[in-house]
């Protein structure tokens, strides 16, 4: 089971929008409703911030928001803000594994 | 309340096993999905396993299968997970992670995690 693709950064001004993408296969992102988004900050654990492709845990902004068309699943992060800096990382439900994407460095310029 | 708490950092010899646990604090996993998830130094995050303590069936990774072993105690307060075989590649965080049953139904997956457990592989 190969890992999720994900562009390794993105970055954005404070104020501004970035979306980062989520690439997997009919076999795991394609193929369920299971794609959930996770934020981890340096040296913490990962948070989890969207599950089952655009569902905001209680208590998680909602300048977060998930999408899904075909075998790509999306994170935007809007109104972006300093605490907004960190690694994110999406995560697919794969038939009977989980598999993680490769994780993407949000800058705030 | 869903607080893991994982047990401490560990130094091993290639090899050899190591064992590390995931308590809950302030209740049991019995009715929890419980997974293993690793980060390697400077790397992402790579799903190792899972266990339904209720159920005593456990789920791995095809690259794991047959070097890790994840089980519950009997009072299914804690996980452990076993990892044999041990190369200098494993040298990672290891983090246990719980589902959670939210009140409406819905299922959030690795909604809470351990605080996350150094193992050092070397000679």
């Amino acid at each position: 089971q190969s890992a999720l693709t994900q562009p390794p950064s993105a970055s954005g001004s404070p104020g501004q929008s970035v979306t980062i993408s989520c690439t997997g296969t009919s076999s795991d992102v394609g193929g369920y409703n299971s794609v959930s988004w996770y934020q981890q900050h340096p040296g913490k654990a990962p948070k989890l911030i969207i599950y089952e492709v655009n569902k905001r845990p209680s208590g998680v902004s909602d300048r977060l928001s998930g999408s899904k068309s075909g075998n790509t699943a999306s994170l935007t992060i809007s109104g972006l803000q300093a605490e907004d800096e960190a690694v994110y990382y999406c995560c697919s439900f794969a038939g009977i594994n989980e598999v993680f994407g490769t994780g993407t460095q949000v800058v705030v310029l | 309340q869903g607080q893991l708490v994982q047990s401490g950092a560990e130094v091993k010899k290639p090899g050899s096993s190591v064992k590390v646990s995931c308590k809950a604090s302030g209740g049991t996993l019995k009715d929890n999905i419980v997974s293993w998830v690793r980060q390697a130094p400077g790397q992402g995050l790579e799903w190792m396993g899972r266990t339904i303590p209720a159920f005593a069936v456990a789920n791995y990774a095809p690259r794991f299968q047959g070097r890790v072993t994840i089980t519950a105690d009997k009072s299914a307060t804690t996980v452990y997970m076993e990892l044999s075989s041990l190369s200098f590649e494993d040298t990672a965080v290891y983090f246990c992670a719980r589902d959670h049953r939210s009140g409406d139904g819905n299922n959030l997956p690795f909604a809470f995690w351990g605080q996350g457990t150094l193992v050092t592989v070397s000679s």
